[in-house]
């Protein structure tokens, strides 16, 4: 059983266009969160829900709006993308905010725009 | 604001054993995690210590001081699978874990 999944896994796309990336997990969990890992490893969080309310949001630019149609699926839509942006992007959960500490992450988007 | 350290990269032998340190600087401090990420996978959580001393799982332990803003991952009998990347997470405010930028860890034969 998968426990956080994300789709698509691999996305290659153009500068200037829009993408989403959709995140469900099944564990039940009140919390999710987006990372970014860039090519140095650097895994950076991005937004928190916590039962579909916006609990996080780091220094993002706002072409980056996150959405939680309910505590179980968290999605990112990228607008206007840029070569900056290429990255993997993780999406996780955790039981509650408090239990940040363990996070569950799913498989990873990797992003490349060109 | 908050900043974590751990070294970069880390080289042990196989059977050996090998300790990655993270020191911290922040605020409202909950507690410490350690993930561990091969390439191209996913983070999976290691372990998590709130208060100091020791917490040992397997071959893995992890320790935390926090009077001295310093904790560290070892891993004993290290095993070719455990070549990965190691990171440090300091959970803060609730909800808000700070990464570390991560320790590669080699192991040779």
């Amino acid at each position: 059983d998968t426990a956080v999944s994300q789709t698509p896994k691999y996305l290659v796309t153009q500068m200037g266009n829009d993408k989403s990336i959709k995140c469900e997990q099944n564990l039940g969990h009140d919390t999710m969160y987006w990372y970014k890992q860039d090519s140095k490893k650097f895994l950076k969080i991005m937004f928190s829900y916590n039962n579909k309310e916006l609990i996080i949001n780091e220094t993002v630019p706002n072409r980056f709006s996150p959405k939680s149609p309910d505590k179980a699926h968290l999605n990112l839509h990228i607008n206007s993308l840029e070569l900056g942006d290429s990255a993997v992007y993780f999406c996780a959960s955790s039981q509650a905010p408090g239990d940040s500490y363990e996070q569950y992450f799913g498989p990873g988007t990797r992003l490349t725009v060109t | 604001g908050q900043s974590l350290e751990q070294p970069s990269e880390v080289t042990a032998v196989e059977g050996a054993i090998v300790q990655i340190n993270c020191t911290y600087q922040t605020s409202g401090f909950y507690g410490l995690s350690w993930y561990q990420q091969h390439d191209g996978g996913a983070p999976t959580f290691l372990s998590y210590n709130a208060l100091d001393g020791l917490e040992e799982t397997g071959r893995f332990s992890s320790f935390l001081s926090r009077s001295d803003s310093y904790g560290y991952l070892l891993l004993q009998e290290l095993q070719m699978k455990d070549s990965a990347s190691y990171f440090c997470a300091v959970l803060r405010v609730a909800g808000k874990s700070t990464f570390g930028d991560g320790t590669t860890l080699t192991v040779k034969p």
